[in-house]
């Protein structure tokens, strides 16, 4: 199975800051990266698939990069709505896997 | 606009068994791959299981391999989860989502996870 490897596990920012999470591949996956936004008792959100691509209705405050083994999620002028675990998942392989989770909370 | 509605969680003893239900509604059911993905207290999201969209590939994660059963009935666009020999690290939220597909500029498709139910809670404790 391929491993997704998020930095950091936690994360304490304040409203307007910029942060970014890191999440590594046991492999090689190319673009194949989503990021997902989850609050207990709410679905979990996709905001970038592909890597890099925001998903609709997402702000644009949200962005991804990165391809191969290192993608990075950034989040520029926190709100407080942000705050938030946040996952990478890989679909290179049919057997999707998720990162462990970053969660971001006010400092 | 799309819909899924899971259903069928509870609080159910070691070794014994549920099934979950995912309804879905708004879209083409029969033609979408649905997933199941789970996230235990204090954990992060788990993926668990997919079903392709004519049944006929279904895949399992490694801690429910032989245990867990996926299916479908897309005369009632609804999808499955059938959990037996439950164990207390199974105590969950169980989600379904449907998958989307985004071609790239090779024309590789890359899955995402779009639509997600707002989940079930399956408690095991004796």
């Amino acid at each position: 199975d391929i491993q997704m490897t998020q930095s950091p596990s936690s994360l304490s920012a304040s409203v307007g800051d910029r942060v970014t999470i890191t999440c590594r591949a046991s492999q090689s996956i190319g673009s194949y990266l989503n990021w997902y936004q989850h609050t207990p008792g709410k679905a979990p959100k996709l905001l970038i698939y592909a890597a890099s691509r925001l998903q609709s209705g997402v702000p644009s405050r949200f962005s991804g990069s990165g391809s191969g083994t290192d993608f990075t999620l950034t989040i520029t002028s926190l709100q407080p709505e942000d705050f938030a675990t946040y996952f990478c998942q890989q679909s290179y392989s049919t057997l999707f896997t998720f990162g462990q989770g970053t969660k971001l909370d006010v400092k | 606009q799309v819909q899924l509605v899971e259903s069928g969680g509870g609080v159910v003893q070691p070794g014994r068994s549920l099934g979950l239900s995912c309804a879905a509604s708004g879209f083409t059911f029969s033609s979408f791959t649905v997933h199941w993905v789970r996230r235990a207290p204090g954990k992060g999201l788990e993926w668990v299981a997919l079903i392709s969209d004519d049944e006929s590939n279904k895949y399992y994660a490694d801690s429910v391999k032989g245990r867990f059963t996926i299916s479908r009935d897309n005369s009632k666009n609804t999808v499955y989860l059938q959990m037996n020999s439950l164990r207390a690290e199974d105590t969950a939220v169980y989600y379904c989502a449907r998958v989307e597909t985004y071609y790239d500029s090779g024309g590789y498709p890359v899955e995402y996870l779009q639509h997600w139910g707002q989940g079930t809670l399956v408690t095991v404790s004796s």
